[in-house]
């Protein structure tokens, strides 16, 4: 059964760093989406994708993420300086066209900023 | 601001019995009702959808039963089994793009 795939697993960085995480969606799939889950609360939403432009994001979604599809494959989350606060568990999710397809997750990212 | 809430932070169960989950929700423009099984180290794995125009739908062990008016939904699993044991959130759709929000999920532990 086709999966998303996220890469890396676990990364760790510094404070004020830039990171990339980055997923393969379900190659047939069109929407794409990134949520994170901070340790013991609730999955939330940050960014919804669709026809190569973000669709929706939430207030966690400020100017220091940014999100892009460089290729037909990949769909990469970009933190540009990154906070205590945006360790997290990453996961992206891509659905398909059908208006009744649920969302399929990826294992996540465990994002830890030191 | 909860508009999805799993009020029951864990469940224990026997195996061979029922297991119950509850969700309830606050916005009636939801379309569609999710649950998700969640182990540790891996992501949310979708197990049965409701639309929000039905009020039962079953897959296999799975029954999932949503009573509208009082914005409230429960995930059925029968028999439970050891298996089952792992995180269940319950998620609801927005018709707008598809976004879910989620409860804080429910602890499920089938034993033996």
């Amino acid at each position: 059964e086709p999966e998303v795939t996220q890469t890396p697993s676990h990364q760790v960085t510094q404070m004020g760093q830039e990171v990339i995480l980055r997923c393969v969606p379900i190659s047939n799939h069109l929407y794409f989406y990134w949520y994170r889950q901070i340790l013991g609360q609730k999955v939330e939403f940050l960014v919804s994708f669709y026809n190569n432009e973000i669709s929706e994001k939430s207030e966690i979604f400020d100017d220091q993420f940014s999100v892009e599809r460089p290729d037909g494959s990949n769909f990469t989350l970009k933190i540009r300086s990154t906070k205590l606060e945006d360790s997290a568990m990453y996961f992206c999710a891509s659905s398909g066209q059908l208006s009744h397809s649920p969302l399929h997750f990826g294992n996540g990212t465990r994002l830890t900023v030191t | 601001d909860q508009q999805v809430k799993q009020n029951s932070p864990s469940l224990s169960v026997q195996e061979g019995r029922i297991s119950i989950l509850n969700c309830d929700y606050t916005n009636s423009m939801f379309d569609y009702f999710l649950w998700y099984k969640k182990y540790p180290a891996e992501g949310p794995t979708f197990l049965i959808s409701i639309s929000s125009i039905k009020d039962k739908n079953e897959d296999g062990r799975f029954t999932v039963f949503l009573n509208k008016s009082a914005k409230h939904l429960s995930l059925h699993i029968v028999p439970s089994q050891p298996g089952d044991s792992a995180v269940y959130f319950c998620a609801a759709r927005w018709p707008s793009n598809y976004k879910l929000t989620f409860g804080k999920g429910t602890l499920l532990t089938v034993n033996p």
